[in-house]
């Protein structure tokens, strides 16, 4: 069966600091991954998505993911997270079914 | 253009009650996806529309809850009996067509059962 784990469930940062938020994922097969972003009060937004190609994806306000399919892997990133990032981060697989199976997600707070 | 709207935003139902949900996609759109996002099980999928059948129906959680979509467009799901452990934001979410894994979500539904 497919599954999502993610190892931080409550992130803080100061701003300016780098983030890497982890995501591995259990699949057999042909695996589509994202990155979804919900800020305070908001609906989920995608952030990025990798579907084949080039593993290192870029997605919008400068967050980027790497695919390492050795690994199960696809690690968020950004180099310097603002205050303005502070919100819930959640990775998904899409497999063969169009069902999208998340991860319990991950709080960010950035503090000024 | 106009993202998924969801209606009611929320909604208060007795214990026993049954409730409905409702879901306008995106125009255009002919997949549709219902979620459930709650505190003790994080973001679940319930079912999966293309135009108005239900390929996927495995994540629905008990037979009080179904959903329907006709003219392949608006959905709604209906939740039975209601218990309180139905409580729980229900998301819907849309993309071009079951070959697009690329969903766009709407607001949800705040589901409190007392």
């Amino acid at each position: 069966a497919q599954s999502v784990s993610q190892h931080n469930h409550h992130v803080i940062l100061s701003e300016a600091a780098s983030l890497e938020l982890g995501c591995n994922y259990s699949y057999g097969g042909t695996v589509n991954l994202f990155w979804y972003v919900q800020y305070p009060g908001q609906h989920l937004q995608l952030l990025l998505k990798y579907f084949s190609g080039d593993p290192l994806v870029k997605g919008i306000k400068g967050f980027e993911a790497e695919f390492i399919k050795s690994k199960f892997s696809f690690n968020l990133r950004k180099p310097s997270v603002q205050w303005s990032d502070t919100a819930e981060y959640f990775c998904a697989v899409c497999g063969a079914t169009n069902k999208l199976i998340f991860g319990t997600g991950t709080l960010l707070a950035v503090q000024p | 253009g106009a993202g998924v709207s969801q209606s009611p935003s929320n909604k208060v139902t007795e214990k026993g009650k049954d409730v409905e949900l409702r879901c306008d996609p995106i125009s255009g759109h002919t997949a549709l996806y219902w979620y459930r996002q709650s505190l003790g099980q994080g973001l679940e999928f319930l079912i999966y529309f293309q135009g108005n059948s239900a390929p996927d129906k495995s994540g629905l959680p008990s037979d009080r809850f179904s959903a329907e979509r006709t003219g392949g467009s608006v959905s709604t799901l209906t939740i039975q009996r209601t218990q309180q452990e139905d409580s729980a934001v229900y998301l819907c979410a849309s993309s071009l067509d079951w070959t697009s894994y690329e969903q766009y979500f709407g607001p949800g539904t705040r589901l409190t059962v007392t």
